[in-house]
C-alpha cells in the first residue's frame, strides 16, 4: 500500500523559512519514472503545484517561486523535504505531497492528507 | 501557461455533467483530472486524457478536442458533488499546472 504523510510546523512567522517533510512508504524514489511533488492549496482556493523531484534527482520548480523553494530527497529514509524561504501570510495553505508513477505518467496518483501551515506573527 | 475551467457547473441527479478545461498547450500534453471533496485530499479520476485508475467508476470519462479537454460524469449522483481540477504537465515549460477548479453542484 502506497502512503505519503506530510509533517512540519503548523505555524510560522513572516520571513521565516518553512521546512516540510514528506515521508512515504510502499514505493521507492529510486525506481525509474517515480517522482514526488509538493502542491499547496490556500483556504478556499485552487491547487497550486510548487515543486517536483524525480528518481534521477532532477528538480523542477514553479517559476514564480523558484528563488524561494528547495526540494531534496533522502532515499534511505524515504523522505522528500521542501524548504520555502521568506514566508508571507499569503503562503498560508494546506501543503500536500503527492506521487507520480510510470503507469499514470505525470498524474499525481497518490496524495498525502495534507498539512495546514499558517503564516502569522 | 494557464488552464481555464468554469468556476461552477450545476446538474440534477441522473443527468450528465461536463466540465471543460482549456489551454493552448493541451494538444501537445496529457491532461489529468482530480476530484476533491471538502476537507479531503484530491483523488485522481482520469490520467493521460482518457484513462481511469482502478476503482474509479465508469461514469467518469475524459475526452479531448483541440485546446479543450472535458471531464464527463454520466448519471451524476449526489456523492459526486465536489471540486474538480484539471492538471497538465510540460517539462519544457513550467513543468506542472492546475486549472482553477470547478465546483460541481448536484441540484
Amino acid at each position: 500500500q502506497v502512503t505519503l504523510r506530510e509533517s512540519g510546523p503548523a505555524l510560522v512567522k513572516p520571513k521565516q523559512t518553512l521546512t516540510l517533510t514528506c515521508t512515504f512508504s510502499g514505493f521507492s524514489l529510486t525506481t525509474s519514472k517515480m517522482c514526488v511533488a509538493w502542491i499547496r492549496q490556500p483556504p478556499g482556493k485552487a491547487l497550486e503545484w510548487l515543486a517536483l523531484i524525480d528518481w534521477d534527482d532532477d528538480k523542477y520548480y514553479k517559476s514564480s517561486l523558484k528563488t524561494r523553494l528547495t526540494i531534496s530527497k533522502d532515499t534511505s529514509k524515504n523522505q522528500v523535504v521542501l524548504k520555502m524561504t521568506n514566508m508571507d501570510p499569503l503562503d498560508t495553505a494546506t501543503y500536500y505531497c503527492a506521487r507520480t508513477s510510470q503507469t499514470t505518467g505525470d498524474a499525481f496518483d497518490v496524495w498525502g492528507q495534507g498539512t495546514l501551515v499558517t503564516v502569522s506573527s | 501557461y494557464e488552464l481555464t475551467q468554469p468556476p461552477s457547473v450545476s446538474v440534477s441527479p441522473g443527468q450528465t455533467a461536463r466540465i471543460t478545461c482549456s489551454g493552448d498547450t493541451l494538444p501537445n500534453q496529457y491532461t489529468y483530472w482530480y476530484q476533491q471533496k471538502p476537507g479531503q485530499a484530491p483523488v485522481l479520476l482520469i490520467y493521460k486524457d482518457i484513462e481511469r485508475p482502478s476503482g474509479i467508476p465508469e461514469r467518469f470519462s475524459g475526452s479531448t478536442s483541440g485546446t479543450t479537454v472535458t471531464l464527463t460524469i454520466s448519471g451524476v449522483q449526489a456523492e459526486d458533488e465536489a471540486d474538480y481540477y484539471c492538471h497538465s504537465a510540460d517539462s519544457s515549460v513550467t513543468y506542472s499546472v492546475f486549472g482553477g477548479g470547478t465546483k460541481l453542484t448536484v441540484l
